[in-house]
């Protein structure tokens, strides 16, 4: 149980389009999302904290503009790369909390890999 | 393009040896650690867990100690294995509300057959 869904796992986009990543809980509801980016040979990066129904809460120093998150339902979680530039390739990487349980350990989608062009 | 990455620290063990995986944690408000094994182009996979109320537990195959006096973790693996190889993150959070976790550097194990 308790699997995280990312989707796509990988995608090349051209300078100035907007690339949209998802994340779904796949077998329980999760009130709270998380997404992270992670550089080669770096530790992953709290971007912003999605929750159900509200806006996203952003890191320091993460453009909201930039980083667009939607968490519609309590289980879909979306991530919206706007116009994107070649230092915004990365790897994103979304987690999910289940709802119904205290302090549980995240679970962690596959990850995306954006290659930006 | 994506910055330069650090070099991460790599640990080298023999197949059917135990590894010791070490973490310094940064916030001594953290009451819930987790460990999670990251192989190549992959998410996080979850190994284990300890609040802060125990220090130590056991997994199949893997112990965690925690030392709050210092603020260390420490991720043991018994008779590591080729599939082991792979980057460990110990995590650290606090209770209530929702888990705003922060990750640590991380390790690469390297596990020689």
């Amino acid at each position: 149980g308790a699997v995280v869904s990312q989707h796509p796992s990988r995608v090349i986009c051209k300078s100035g389009t907007s690339v949209k990543i998802e994340c779904r809980s796949l077998d329980f509801q999760a009130t709270t999302m998380f997404w992270y980016r992670q550089f080669p040979k770096q530790s992953l990066m709290l971007m912003a904290t999605s929750n159900e129904g509200s806006k996203a809460t952003y890191e320091q120093g993460v453009e909201k503009d930039k980083f667009l998150i939607n968490h519609a339902s309590l289980t879909l979680s979306t991530l919206t790369v706007t116009s994107a530039h070649p230092e915004d390739s990365s790897f994103y990487i979304c987690s999910a909390e289940r709802g119904d349980t205290y302090n549980s350990p995240l679970h962690f989608g596959n990850g995306t890999r954006l290659t930006v062009t | 393009g994506e910055s330069v990455g650090l070099h991460l620290p790599t640990l080298s063990v023999q197949e059917g040896d135990n590894s010791i995986i070490n973490c310094a944690y940064s916030n001594s408000a953290s009451d819930y650690f987790i460990w999670y094994k990251q192989e190549s182009g992959k998410g996080p996979q979850f190994i284990i867990d300890i609040r802060s109320n125990m220090d130590k537990r056991q997994g199949q195959r893997v112990t965690v100690l925690l030392n709050k006096t210092v603020k260390h973790l420490s991720l043991q693996i018994a008779a590591t294995q080729p599939g082991d190889s792979a980057v460990y993150f110990c995590a650290e959070t606090t209770s209530g509300g929702y888990q705003k976790v922060t990750f640590g550097t991380g390790t690469k194990l390297q596990v020689i057959p």
